[in-house]
C-alpha cells in the first residue's frame, strides 16, 4: 500500500489552462504539505495543513489554491497556468509537532505548461 | 530559519563509510537536525534526526558536535543504491501544528565501484 500517493504523475497542459492534482495518505496523519521543486531541483514548501487547517503559506500566488475536505486529502487547483509553473510536485504528511516530525513524500506530480 | 551549508558533491567507493558534513552554525537551542535523501525522480526519504546526542538507526549514523555547529551524516557501508542527494535540514515547528523543513542545496553523493 502506497503510504502517499499523487494524482497524476504526469501532467501537460497549455498555457492558461487550470488544473489539479491531487493527494492522499493513509498513514493517519494529521498534517498535509506541498512542496515544490523546480528545474534547478530546488524544494521549497508551498503550503502546509493541519487538521484541514491551513497553517503555512508560503508567499504562493493566489493562482494556486490548496483544499483539504479531510485530514487524508489534501489537494492543490493551479488557475491560469503559467510557463513557471512547470516543475515537480510533491505532496508530504506529518503526524503534527510534538514528536519526530518525520515528512513521508510522494512520488512527485510532474507538471509541464507548454 | 537556521541556514544548513553543505558540500555540493562528494564520491564514494562501494562497501566504504560515506561521511556527509553540513554545518549549522546559526542553529538555536531547540532546533532539531534532520537528513533526507532524494534518489532520482522519488520523492525526499527520511533518515534520521538528532538534537544533541549522537544518533544510530538501521541506515545511518548522525554526529552532533557538541557545539551544534555542525553535524555528519555516516553510511557505514555504502551501495550503488545510495547514490542521491542528500540534504542536511533544521527544523522550525510550526505554532498549530506541523513542521516546516527548508530544503538547501544538498549534497549529490555518488556512490562507485
Amino acid at each position: 500500500d502506497t503510504a502517499v500517493s499523487q494524482t497524476p504523475k504526469y501532467l501537460v497542459t497549455q498555457m492558461g489552462n487550470d488544473k489539479s492534482i491531487k493527494c492522499e495518505q493513509n498513514l493517519g496523519h494529521d498534517t498535509m504539505y506541498w512542496y515544490k521543486q523546480d528545474s534547478k531541483k530546488f524544494l521549497k514548501i508551498m503550503f502546509s495543513y493541519n487538521n484541514k487547517e491551513l497553517i503555512i503559506n508560503e508567499t504562493v500566488p493566489n493562482r494556486f489554491s490548496p483544499k483539504s475536505p479531510d485530514k487524508a486529502h489534501l489537494n492543490l487547483h493551479i488557475n491560469s497556468l503559467e510557463l513557471g509553473d512547470s516543475a515537480v510536485y510533491f505532496c508530504a504528511s506529518s503526524q503534527g509537532h510534538g514528536n519526530t516530525g518525520e515528512l513521508f513524500f510522494g512520488e512527485g506530480s510532474r507538471l509541464t505548461v507548454l | 530559519d537556521a541556514k544548513t551549508t553543505q558540500p555540493p558533491s562528494m564520491d564514494c567507493a562501494e562497501g566504504r563509510a560515506a561521511n556527509l558534513p553540513c554545518n549549522h552554525s546559526t542553529i538555536s537551542g531547540n532546533e532539531y537536525v534532520y537528513w533526507y535523501r532524494q534518489i532520482h525522480s522519488q520523492g525526499p526519504q527520511y533518515i534520521i534526526h538528532g538534537l544533541k546526542n549522537n544518533e544510530t538507526n538501521e541506515m545511518a549514523s548522525l554526529i552532533i558536535t557538541e557545539d551544534r555547529k555542525s553535524s555528519t551524516l555516516i553510511l557505514p557501508h555504502a551501495t550503488l543504491r545510495d547514490t542521491a542527494v542528500y540534504y542536511c535540514i533544521v527544523r522550525v515547528v510550526v505554532t498549530g501544528g506541523g513542521n516546516k523543513l527548508t530544503f538547501g542545496t544538498g549534497t549529490q553523493l555518488k556512490v562507485e565501484l
